[in-house]
Parts: structure tokens; sequence; C-alpha cells
């Protein structure tokens, strides 16, 4: 079945300590994305990828860091300069033409919980 | 600026219909979506609709948008316990070369009997 996989889904973090999170797609899209859940508030997007070897910082990059090396794989590192981390983390990708006007359909994954001990 | 608006709760008994209500800012916006959330997943496309639309219907969903007071409203119809979760609002902007959604922050839809 195509889809996206995240992991872990739950994942606890020690003060100074960086984590990873993991997201994988095997539906051949382009483009990826990370995004940040807070209770009460949207999606808040922290760095998308539109193709391999590249990718921008979205709205709120500092302290997370991101690598794509391969086109299916997009891990988030949550590094200790982000001083607030305690969030729900969600992947999504989409079939993404860069500049066009087109339907960009995303597809997440099921989310990681990140909680400081 | 980017800014996409909900209301937070709703709460409607089971079998009534459910309107969920949206305000956007992007007026160059050319597709508004509505994802669902269940708890402790991600989101779900539940429809999207066309800016040069008025109106899309989905079996027991109907989308409505109003493009000159910038304003899109989901309608759940015979609305079900399976229907309880949170419902995102989203739009797309082109910025950076590529379109970028903007989302609201979600109104949760409870479902009593």
């Amino acid at each position: 079945d195509g889809g996206i996989t995240q992991s872990p889904k739950y994942l606890f973090r020690k003060e100074g300590q960086n984590v990873t999170l993991s997201c994988e797609q095997n539906l051949n899209h382009d483009a990826m994305y990370w995004y940040r859940q807070d209770p009460g508030q949207g999606l808040r997007l922290i760095y998308y990828s539109q193709i391999v070897n590249d990718f921008q910082k979205g709205d709120i990059a500092e302290g997370y860091s991101v690598s794509r090396e391969k086109k299916e794989s997009f891990p988030l590192t949550v590094t200790s300069a982000q001083k607030n981390p305690t969030a729900f983390y969600l992947c999504a990708s989409s079939i993404q033409a860069r500049g066009s006007f087109g339907n960009e359909k995303l597809f997440f994954g099921s989310g990681t919980q990140l909680s400081v001990l | 600026g980017e800014d996409v608006e909900q209301s937070l709760f709703l709460s409607v008994r089971e079998g009534d219909s459910s309107v969920i209500n949206c305000t956007y800012t992007d007026s160059s916006s050319t597709y508004l979506y509505w994802y669902k959330q269940e708890p402790g997943a991600g989101l779900q496309l539940l429809t999207y609709i066309f800016s040069n639309m008025d109106m899309k219907q989905d079996q027991r969903l109907t989308v409505l948008l109003n493009k000159k007071d910038k304003h899109l409203s989901l309608r759940i119809a015979d609305t079900q316990t399976g229907d309880s979760a949170i419902y995102f609002c989203a739009e797309s902007m082109f910025s950076g070369g590529y379109n970028k959604l903007i989302f609201g922050a979600g109104t949760r839809l409870a479902v009593h009997p």
C-alpha cells in the first residue's frame, strides 16, 4: 500500500539532546513537508523540500534541521536549540510541480508526539 | 497577511447537519481545502474546491464558497458519531515558487446522541 510512514509514534527528549523523527513515503512524490501542531493552533510549516538534495526553511525553522538525500525520505532533527519542542509533528508529501498553480493535495503521515522529559 | 480563521468548537446532535465556517485572506487562492483529523492521527483530505466554483457536493459533504466575502463552509449532512474530529480549512497561496498551504486552527466537532 502506498503511503507515508512516520516513526516513532511517541518520542521523549531529554534536555540538551538532539532527536530525529523519521518520515518515509512510497508515493513517488517530489515534495515533502514537516509541520508542527500545537493544541488550538493551525499547522505551522517547519521545512519543506521540493526535490532531492534541496530544502527550504518554512515559517518556524529555528531549532530544527532536515536532510533530503533520497526521494523517499525526509528526516527531521529537533536540536537542543529548540527550547519548546513538545508538540505533534506531521510529515506530508505532494506531487509538486515548481511554479505550478495546480491542486497541491497533501498526504499526511500519522504523526509523532514529541515530549520533553 | 496570511490568516485562515475558524471557530474552535462545534457541538451537534447525531442526525443533524453540521456547518463549519472558515474565512481566509488571500483572494488569489486557487484552491481551498477541508481536512479531517481524528485523535492522534494525521490529516486526511476530505474535499477541495476550485476558486471559480460556488459549490461542490460529495455525498454527505457540501462545500460553499463566497469569494466576495472570502468565506468557505463545510456542511455535513446527517452527522454521525464517526464524524467527531477536528476539521481544518486551508487555502493555497503561491509563494517562493511553490504552492503553500495555510491552515486554520481547526474546528473540533463533537457529535452527541
